[in-house]
């Protein structure tokens, strides 16, 4: 069975901070993928990142970088110098051919900036 | 590009009374569709997902319904409400195909309470 654990339920950061979203994810696929979504408090899931299992190597987005490392299972997600419009729930997910290409989320990680 | 849209945006409905959400997608043909509920605080949920026109796969055996009527149409319908009903209805897409590397893109969804 698949599964996505986001053990920070909140984290809460002052601005210009730096801060990772952890994600451990579980599966016996060998070819699967793993995608971040924002959530802001409008309700709407944005989608930010996939990334396939083969792909390993790190990806920048501007402030946003992303580390897989997939001997520990892994895909955190780093926001650098954060700030207040970053608050939101972040969700991590997980796709493979096993589950039917069904995503796995999980619970998420509220995320507070304060000015 | 694609757009995926959903209504009502708000809703507040008493137990017992019948329910019936609506999301279409513009800008592609065939899609995969995904009905997910998001309890408040919690993660999402699979409800119903949907690889063409009458076809339906359901995820949790509960009091709703889904339904495709038309290629990029998709509807949540329930008989009648329960409270446990409430929550954060998200649909969502995807390329077509049962495949598990393609992004789901998701609606702005819609809030339901029922009282």
């Amino acid at each position: 069975a698949q599964k996505v654990t986001q053990a920070q339920t909140e984290i809460s950061v002052v601005e210009k901070e730096d801060v990772t979203l952890d994600c451990v994810y579980e599966t016996r696929d060998t070819t699967y993928y793993l995608f971040w979504y924002k959530q802001p408090p409008s309700g709407e899931l944005v989608f930010l990142i996939r990334r396939n299992s083969f792909d390993e190597q790190n990806e920048i987005s501007g402030r946003y970088s992303w580390n897989f490392q997939k001997s520990t299972s892994s895909f955190n997600f780093t926001i650098t110098a954060s700030q207040v419009v970053d608050s939101a729930v972040y969700f991590c997910a997980l796709r493979g051919p096993t589950n039917a290409g069904k995503s796995t989320f999980g619970d998420g990680t509220t995320l507070t900036v304060k000015p | 590009s694609q757009t995926i849209h959903q209504w009502p945006a708000t809703l507040v409905q008493p137990v017992g009374s019948p329910l019936s959400l609506e999301c279409t997608v513009e800008g592609t043909s065939n899609p995969n569709l995904y009905w997910y509920r998001q309890a408040a605080g919690r993660g999402l949920q699979l409800l119903f997902y949907s690889v063409g026109i009458g076809q339906i796969s359901s995820e949790v055996p509960q009091n709703l319904s889904a339904s495709r009527p038309q290629d990029r149409q998709f509807i949540l319908s329930s008989k009648k409400l329960l409270l446990s009903d409430s929550g954060f209805y998200l649909c969502a897409w995807s390329s077509p195909g049962l495949t598990y590397q393609e992004t789901q893109y998701f609606g702005p969804g819609t809030r339901l309470l029922v009282l």
